[in-house]
């Protein structure tokens, strides 16, 4: 079935630090695939997003491209701010999965010390 | 404008009684869902509508009833509550395109629901 890996955190970084927090996905069709981040008390929201494959989603400074040929969606932000602290979800939508739904990632927590 | 909204947002109750989380929508999206967040912050889906009609049902005791009573709406009422019901649960809503995939899905802020 399909499925989505990211990276186990918590992941602590110095402001102004470099970011990579890594996703992988399977499959059985073409996904569209997500970045969600939830600041602490809130809902999900939708941080970036790409459909297709060699698409680059970005918003906020962040970045995720789309590659198929690794099955990856990489995020990244080349100069985190304290601010950025919150936890971010990997997931993707599949149209051969059947059911309308969204397949999340177990989340990863991102730490910035001032 | 709010786009997803819960009520209530905090709900303290005892082992053993009945309550109902209520979610409404103000995007015109025809598929809502109900997701259970644990206290690691994994998130778990438990039902999705579309149209008022049930398109997922996963592994979910059947304590937990959700009920459409239109395509704007999404309730989650849970009988006789235990200890382990203890999380927060997120509303969400989106579009689902015309092949199936879904598109962006909006959250609500959340209800946690604490069992003593």
């Amino acid at each position: 079935g399909n499925s989505v890996t990211q990276m186990e955190g918590p992941v602590t970084l110095s402001e102004e630090a470099f970011l990579t927090i890594n996703c992988t996905y399977t499959a059985t069709g073409y996904p569209s695939l997500f970045w969600y981040v939830q600041y602490p008390g809130e809902g999900l929201q939708l941080l970036l997003k790409a459909t297709k494959a060699d698409d680059k989603g970005s918003n906020k400074g962040f970045e995720a491209t789309y590659r198929k040929e690794t099955t990856s969606f990489h995020l990244e932000k080349g100069s985190v701010q304290v601010s950025d602290s919150a936890v971010y979800f990997c997931a993707l939508s599949d149209h051969d999965e059947g059911a309308s739904k969204i397949i999340f990632g177990s989340g990863t927590r991102l730490s910035i010390r001032p | 404008d709010t786009a997803v909204s819960q009520t209530p947002k905090y709900l303290v109750t005892q082992m053993g009684n009945d309550k109902s989380i209520k979610c409404e929508q103000n995007l015109g999206h025809d598929t809502m869902y109900w997701y259970k967040q644990d206290s690691k912050k994994f998130l778990k889906i438990m039902f999705s509508y579309n149209n008022k009609e049930l398109i997922i049902n996963e592994t979910v005791p059947n304590r937990f009833s959700p009920k459409s009573p239109d395509k704007a709406h999404l309730n989650l009422h849970i009988n006789s509550l235990e200890l382990g019901d203890s999380a927060v649960y997120f509303c969400a809503s989106s579009r689902v395109w015309a092949s199936g995939v879904t598109d962006t899905q909006y959250f609500g802020p959340g209800t946690r629901l604490t069992v003593l």
